[in-house]
């Protein structure tokens, strides 16, 4: 199983900024990319399901982009509120999780 | 939808005991998934598992490991002789489809290895 890294580790942001992290992962043998938002005390919520290049997905203020050729994906998020904090994992090849991007959005 | 229901939440067992960690997936998924998270560390996946055999195994998931599906409803892992190591917060997954449907995870079974 092969590497998915998550940049960056962890964000502070204020409520109403708008933020965006990535996920890289191997392009060879891609398959689909996911998205999970995982708030404390809790299990991990899917957010997208990826598989076309250039594919773009939308969830309220939470949308993502997808490039398989170069390996990549964003997440953004419109105008942070505080209980979009949260850590945010992205998962590709064989469902391999990458580490999280803790977010916290301060009021 | 209904979650996924794990069982216990939280498990604490003395090292070289057999614990067993249950999972109850609603029926109409086929693919189903044993993660674990230990404490600051990332997401790892053990094992998948479709229709009734393990499709896939990480290196983690070496012989004291084990999984099966008794009564076609509870989906289990057992860990034979636990480690210290294999304290962790154990997640069981489930998803209609192998990658390109999402996981839908249970609230986890939190094990302590004393």
């Amino acid at each position: 199983i092969l590497n998915v890294e998550q940049s960056p580790q962890s964000l502070h942001v204020q409520e109403g900024d708008s933020t965006n992290f990535t996920c890289s992962f191997p392009s060879s043998n891609f398959y689909a990319l996911h998205w999970y938002r995982w708030e404390t005390a809790k299990s991990p919520e899917a957010l997208f399901v990826m598989t076309l290049n250039g594919d773009e997905k939308k969830k309220g203020r939470i949308s993502a982009t997808l490039n398989t050729k170069e390996g990549y994906s964003y997440l953004y998020i419109k105008g942070s509120q505080p209980e979009d904090s949260a850590t945010y994992l992205c998962a590709s090849p064989g469902l391999t999780f990458g580490q999280g991007t803790i977010l916290t959005v301060h009021p | 939808e209904p979650e996924v229901t794990q069982t216990p939440s939280h498990q604490v067992t003395q090292m070289g005991q057999e614990v067993i960690l249950r999972c109850v997936p609603i029926s109409n998924h086929l693919y189903f998934y044993w993660y674990r998270q230990i404490l600051g560390q990332k997401v790892e996946f053990l094992v998948s598992f479709y229709n009734n055999e393990i499709s896939e195994k990480s290196e983690i998931f070496d012989d004291q490991f084990s999984v099966e599906r008794p009564d076609g409803s509870n989906f289990t892992l057992k860990i034979r002789s636990t480690k210290l190591e294999d304290s962790a917060m154990y997640f069981c997954a489930r998803s209609i489809y192998r990658e390109n449907s999402p996981l839908h995870f249970g609230n986890g079974t939190r094990l302590t290895v004393t």
